[in-house]
Order: C-alpha cells, then structure tokens, then sequence
C-alpha cells in the first residue's frame, strides 16, 4: 500500500490549460503539503495544510490553488498554465518532524 | 530564518571510497535536520534524522551524520560507497513539528567502479 500517493504521475498540457494534481496519503497525518522541485532540482514549498485548514502560502501565483476536501487529501488545481509552470510537484504528509513524500508528478507545459 | 547550505553541487567517488556530503545549517531556533536521497525519477526517501536525541545519527543503508552545533554542520557519511548510491542528496531543516522543511540545493553523487 502505497503511504503518499500522486496522480498523474506525468502530466503533459498546452499553454493556458487548466489541471489538477491530486494526492492522497493513508498514514492518518494531520499536515500535508505541496513542495515544487525545479530544472535544477531544488525544492521549495508552496502550501501547508494541517487538518484541512491552510497554514502555509509561500509567494506563489494566484493561478495555483490547493484544495484540501478531507485529511487525507491535498489537491493542487493550477489554472491557465504557463512554461514556466513545468516543473515536479511533490506532495508530502508528517507526522512530528518526519515528511513523507509522494513519487511527484512532472507537469510538462508546452 | 532557517536555512541549510550544501557545500559541492557534485561529488564524485570510487566505489569502495569514503562518502562525506557537506551541509551547514542557519538556525535561531535549535533545529531539526534531514537527510533525503532521491533517485532518478522518484520521489524522496528520508535517510536519518536528528531531533537533538543524539548527536551522531544512523541512517539507512550504512549512511549516518553528526551534528556539531559549534560549527552549525549535518555532515553526512558513509564509509564505503556503493554503485547503487549514485543519487541526489538534500539536506533539509524545519522548526518543528508540523512546520515545512526547508531543502538544501542538492548534492549529485556519482559512484564510479
């Protein structure tokens, strides 16, 4: 049984597209969140949630919107896409201090 | 703030060889640090810990890292490196429990036979 789990795992759009990236973790975290790795790899987050309720919102465009319907759930809705949107999404869940991450999705914008 | 500094972007070993992977840490509140691997194409999977219990810290896979607050480092290491530990390392802080970590800018680490 997979702990974090992501869909898709490859995601491949037009320009000003509108998607979303789901996520779902069977651990019973109450914290979950959304890091974004770039070209060069480093990561960054962009949202924290704890028990459905947003704690964390790095500088990140409007156009990305998470969504959290439950807590064991983290959804990331992206409108009108741009290239500079094509990066890996990582979503994570914690437990303590200890994060455990989903296998990423690769949003390709083109 | 809190921040970590990966000290060489690429390190390069012979199999067999010593691994040692820098980080240093910036912190005004005693931290929690992390080391993470990622393979090609894979999400991140936590190698050790430190949560001020121990200084010196085990991992897995034969990897382990001391913490040494008088030089704010979370060196890693491993003793013999292995063709299978070719990937890239970040290592992480945060504040505490339910707070973000904060990644290093990675370290590539090739294994050469």
């Amino acid at each position: 049984d997979t702990a974090v789990s992501q869909t898709p795992k490859y995601l491949v759009t037009q320009m000003g597209n509108d998607k979303s990236i789901k996520c779902e973790q069977n651990l019973g975290h109450d914290t979950m969140y959304w890091y974004k790795q770039d070209s060069k790899k480093f990561l960054k987050i962009m949202f924290s949630y704890n028990n459905k309720e947003l704690i964390i919102n790095e500088t990140v465009p409007n156009r990305f919107s998470p969504k959290s319907p439950d807590k064991a759930h983290l959804n990331l809705h992206i409108n009108s896409l741009e290239l500079g949107d094509s990066a890996v999404y990582f979503c994570a869940s914690s437990i303590e201090t200890e994060a455990f991450f989903g296998q990423g999705t690769r949003l390709t914008v083109v | 703030a809190q921040s970590v500094t990966q000290l060489g972007s690429h390190v390069s070993v012979s199999e067999g060889a010593l691994v040692l992977l820098r980080c240093n840490y910036s912190s005004s509140v005693p931290p929690y640090l992390f080391w993470y691997v990622q393979y090609p194409n894979q999400g991140l999977q936590l190698l050790l810990k430190y949560t001020s219990a121990a200084t010196l810290v085990k991992g897995i896979n034969g990897f382990e890292a001391e913490f040494k607050k008088s030089e704010t480092s979370f060196h890693l290491t491993k003793p013999s490196a292995h063709m299978s530990d070719a990937a890239e390392y970040f290592c992480a802080v945060t504040k505490g429990a339910g707070t973000a970590l904060i990644f290093g800018k990675g370290t590539t680490l090739s294994v050469s036979s």
